[in-house]
């Protein structure tokens, strides 16, 4: 099936930084979405990507659509405690219906 | 309720039970979906349910039975489970199906 890879695998940083995450798949994606998942719960969207080269924020958080469309990044500014989780990424080929997901990038933040 | 909600959220089966796990979407969504999460492994989706009408069965070994009563309600039943199966089981709803999901905070399933 189709893999998506998510890099780094893991981060360790300090309260305050910003940090930098990004998505690559092997094919042309429409559609790309963000999840951030805290222990013992379930993914929660952060952002929704649909065309080439859009950028979108939420609060802090801002991800892009990379324009080879076949890459995705997601940046977070000034983290703090609360940003401590794993982040995947998911996307939809322009062909077909299914969402196929990274297999994540674990933050941690040292206060 | 809000959201997506899943019960239980933690089960321990021995191989040769039959249980069953439960979701219900108060999200007023027409599909909902079953995945399984694996440690180090992508989300694997499982079964695709459109209007109750199931429209995915991504090569789910039959001990897994997904039942769809309605539009918000979607079951897994589980029976002679092997222990590799033990994972997080998340349920998911969109408004149309294979739009953005909206997660409920899983079962966590452990077949001894």
């Amino acid at each position: 099936g189709q893999q998506l890879n998510q890099s780094p695998q893991s981060m360790f940083i300090q309260e305050g930084e910003d940090v930098s995450m990004n998505c690559t798949s092997s094919s042309i994606f429409n559609t790309w979405l963000w999840y951030k998942q805290e222990p013992g719960e379930g993914p929660v969207l952060l952002i929704a990507l649909y065309k080439a080269g859009e950028l979108t924020s939420n609060g802090r958080l801002t991800a892009q659509f990379g324009i080879t469309r076949k890459d995705s990044f997601l940046n977070i500014s000034a983290s703090i405690p609360s940003d401590v989780g794993i982040y995947f990424c998911a996307g939809r080929r322009r062909t077909g219906n299914q969402f196929y997901f990274g297999t994540g990038t674990s933050l941690t933040v040292i206060p | 309720e809000t959201g997506v909600t899943q019960t239980p959220r933690h089960l321990v089966m021995g191989m040769t039970n039959k249980k069953s796990l439960k979701c219900e979407q108060h999200l007023g969504h027409n599909a909902m979906y079953w995945y399984k999460q694996s440690a180090k492994k992508p989300l694997e989706l499982m079964f695709v349910y459109n209007f109750k009408e199931q429209t995915e069965n991504n090569s789910v070994p039959s001990r897994f039975s997904p039942e769809c009563p309605n539009s918000s309600h979607l079951f897994l039943h589980l029976h002679t489970l092997q222990p590799e199966d033990s994972a997080l089981y998340l349920c998911a709803s969109s408004q149309e199906a294979y739009n953005e999901q909206f997660f409920g905070p899983g079962t966590r399933l452990t077949v001894l």
